[in-house]
């Protein structure tokens, strides 16, 4: 089975902090992603990537930007952290460009901005 | 309006009762969808998966798609307190190919 890590379950950061969100897979996986879950919200898409140094927006990137320097590692990146960036942020990893393949998720960091 | 409708509950049964989940769609371009049940502080998994219309069975567990409706269901025979979870539908867009989530339905089945 695949396995996703994201590298903190619980974190709290101060409000301008710059937060690294970590996520590795251990599989070949190409594409993978970044989603945040909030009550009442649903999972909003921030930011994802098909391949090494390739990153894409999704709904909500205002406020973060990525990483992919190693195929197996996707980084979230929280430029100056604010309270509204308080929620529980998932990664997700996919095989092959066909989304009917379906996601893969980490368990998690749940991010308090203080 | 939300691509993907699915009341957020909280739903409380007995255990044994059947349950019935569903979500609503309003675009055709969706293709595949999905179930994923979430436990509290846990990350989303994979638990059905559909293309066409009709029934797919697994176990308690039974999807239902009727394209023509733009309607999908999970339905769970003889509910157990370890089914307790947030269920999330989801569907791929064919002309994109991104998953869209529904918000979550957050079932408690009670002993």
């Amino acid at each position: 089975d695949v396995k996703v890590t994201q590298s903190s379950r619980y974190l709290v950061k101060r409000t301008g902090e710059k937060v690294f969100l970590e996520c590795v897979q251990d599989m070949d996986h190409e594409n993978m992603f970044w989603y945040r879950q909030d009550p009442g919200l649903g999972l909003r898409l921030i930011y994802f990537s098909y391949d090494v140094k390739m990153k894409e927006k999704g709904d909500i990137p205002e406020g973060y930007s990525v990483s992919r320097e190693k195929k197996e590692r996707f980084s979230l990146i929280l430029e100056s952290a604010s309270t509204n960036q308080t929620s529980m942020y998932l990664c997700a990893t996919q095989i092959g460009t066909r989304a009917n393949y379906g996601y893969t998720f980490g368990s998690g960091t749940r991010l308090t901005v203080v | 309006q939300k691509e993907v409708e699915q009341d957020p509950g909280p739903l409380s049964v007995p255990e044994g009762a059947i349950v019935s989940l569903n979500c609503t769609y309003s675009n055709s371009a969706f293709q595949y969808f999905m179930w994923y049940r979430q436990y509290s502080r846990k990350g989303p998994e994979l638990l059905m998966y559909t293309y066409s219309s009709g029934n797919k069975e697994d176990g308690r567990f039974t999807a239902q798609v009727d394209k023509s409706s733009k309607y999908i269901s999970l339905f769970i025979r003889d509910s157990q307190p370890s089914d307790s979870a947030t269920y999330l539908c989801a569907m791929v867009k064919s002309n994109t190919g991104k998953l869209i989530f529904g918000q979550g339905t957050t079932l408690q089945v009670k002993p």
